[in-house]
């Protein structure tokens, strides 16, 4: 079962334009928040990650924004380039077990 | 190898076969995940390796899956009596480690149950 809601399903930017997706959970029990890229026919890639002791961590044009006290973090992507059009997962990972969990996922495009 | 890779890439079969699905990790990672993505959604966790140990299988959606991983490295994933409703992209991750190390994820298995 999902415990992560993502938002929104799908985007469209132009090229150049801050594209910013949205996840929030409910359980504090987790200690990790990472975001995978998946482009088609290939498995996810981990793109940036946070943990909970920061409100924010940048990694290129990537960003992550992180707000424990709503349970929320979303994704921030600078400069967005036609490159960029992918799938994006938000996850999460509970302090007391091994897997992630995903959230639905949010299709991206980025036109030129 | 550089990466995870899965195979085969794509499996179609009749509903009620059995399959067999494979998955060889990063060189020396000892942890080791099967996901399930159906088309839409983000990978569902099945069960994680660590070691020659299935340490938790509590997303096996019933007793027609089964994974193993005799040696540490290779692992296989086995669906008995095959339902259409077991149509869906698996994917297999390996990790260094346990917790909170990146999980590398291969290009993953189509199957499709006719």
């Amino acid at each position: 079962q999902q415990q992560v809601k993502q938002s929104p399903q799908s985007l469209i930017v132009q090229k150049g334009g801050i594209p910013i997706i949205n996840c929030a959970y409910e359980n504090t029990a987790f200690d990790y928040f990472p975001w995978y890229q998946q482009f088609p026919g290939k498995g996810p890639a981990l793109l940036i990650a946070i943990r909970p002791d920061v409100s924010e961590k940048k990694e290129g044009r990537f960003t992550i924004s992180f707000n424990k006290s709503a349970k929320q973090f979303s994704l921030h992507i600078m400069d967005s380039q036609p490159g960029d059009s992918a799938t994006y997962f938000c996850a999460l990972h509970s302090n007391s077990g091994y897997a992630l969990n995903f959230g639905k996922g949010t299709s991206l495009l980025v036109t030129p | 190898g550089a990466g995870v890779s899965q195979t085969p890439s794509n499996k179609v079969t009749e509903k009620g076969k059995y399959v067999e699905l494979r998955c060889d990790p990063i060189s020396g990672h000892t942890a080791l995940y099967w996901y399930r993505q159906s088309l839409g959604q983000g990978p569902e966790f099945l069960i994680y390796f660590q070691g020659t140990g299935a340490a938790d299988d509590s997303g096996l959606p019933n007793d027609r899956f089964f994974a193993v991983r005799p040696e540490g490295s290779v692992s296989t994933l086995k669906i008995q009596r095959t339902e259409r409703g077991d149509s869906a992209v698996y994917l297999c991750a390996s990790a260094s480690g346990q917790g909170t190390d990146t999980q590398y994820f291969g290009p993953g298995t189509r199957l499709t149950v006719l």
